[in-house]
């Protein structure tokens, strides 16, 4: 597509509840990352895939965080047994070579 | 711990003025981004240096890459009301598979 889609652009769930973010990249563009931003704080890395190779995992603040990135395309973040803290924007970026390209985002609150 | 600090964090000016917001660190780049996020969207890229003492021009921005390629400034001549935003700077290291994203600057231009 002509940009990073991400949906849903907002999603409201019960504390311990789990939930599925979806980002669809580019079209082309090998990698493609997650980040948490939370009211005024800048971008939180969590998640990056390049091609085919073993994702990096190193910023998923916990084991109810999770994601995949099937064919090589579209990307799902799980997030299970939800608790207030994870109440923030989850943006999903793709990039071929220099700069990320953004989606709208995934405002998700925890109630 | 931020790898990239940006100041001021908050800026409110009257159109027409002008301004210099900072992104510093004490690690080294090898390359360092200027974005742009307005409410509700994915921050959009504006710049990328790679280059120590490197100046980019995008007509009223100036963007510079600091001579050990540890922090950056973006100068804005005449502000707009449409230059409204928040500036996020991210440095990219030689080591890491992601950029790391300052602070931000939550800017205001009153017109």
């Amino acid at each position: 597509g002509a940009g990073v889609s991400q949906s849903p652009s907002n999603k409201v769930t019960e504390k311990g509840k789990d939930v599925e973010l979806r980002c669809d990249p580019i079209s082309g563009h090998t990698a493609l990352y997650w980040y948490r931003q939370s009211l005024g704080q800048g971008l939180e890395f969590l998640i990056y895939f390049q091609g085919n190779s073993a994702p990096d995992k190193s910023g998923l603040p916990s084991d109810r965080f999770s994601a995949e990135r099937t064919g090589g395309s579209v990307s799902t973040l799980t997030i299970q047994r939800t608790q207030q803290e994870d109440s923030a924007v989850y943006l999903c970026a793709s990039t071929r070579n220099y700069g990320y390209t953004f989606g709208s985002g995934t405002r998700l609150t925890v109630v | 711990t931020q790898l990239l600090e940006q100041s001021p964090q908050f800026l409110s000016i009257q159109e027409g003025e002008n301004l210099t917001v900072y992104c510093n660190s004490s690690s080294v780049f090898s390359s360092l981004q200027w974005y742009r996020q307005e409410p509700g969207e994915g921050p959009v890229l504006l710049v990328t240096v790679v280059t120590g003492g490197e100046v980019k021009k995008l007509k009223r921005l100036t963007f510079q890459f600091g001579d050990a390629r540890k922090d950056s400034s973006l100068h804005i001549t005449a502000a707009q009301p449409g230059d409204t935003g928040l500036y996020l700077c991210a440095g990219e290291t030689n080591t890491g598979n992601q950029f790391y994203f300052g602070t931000g600057t939550s800017l205001t231009v009153i017109p």
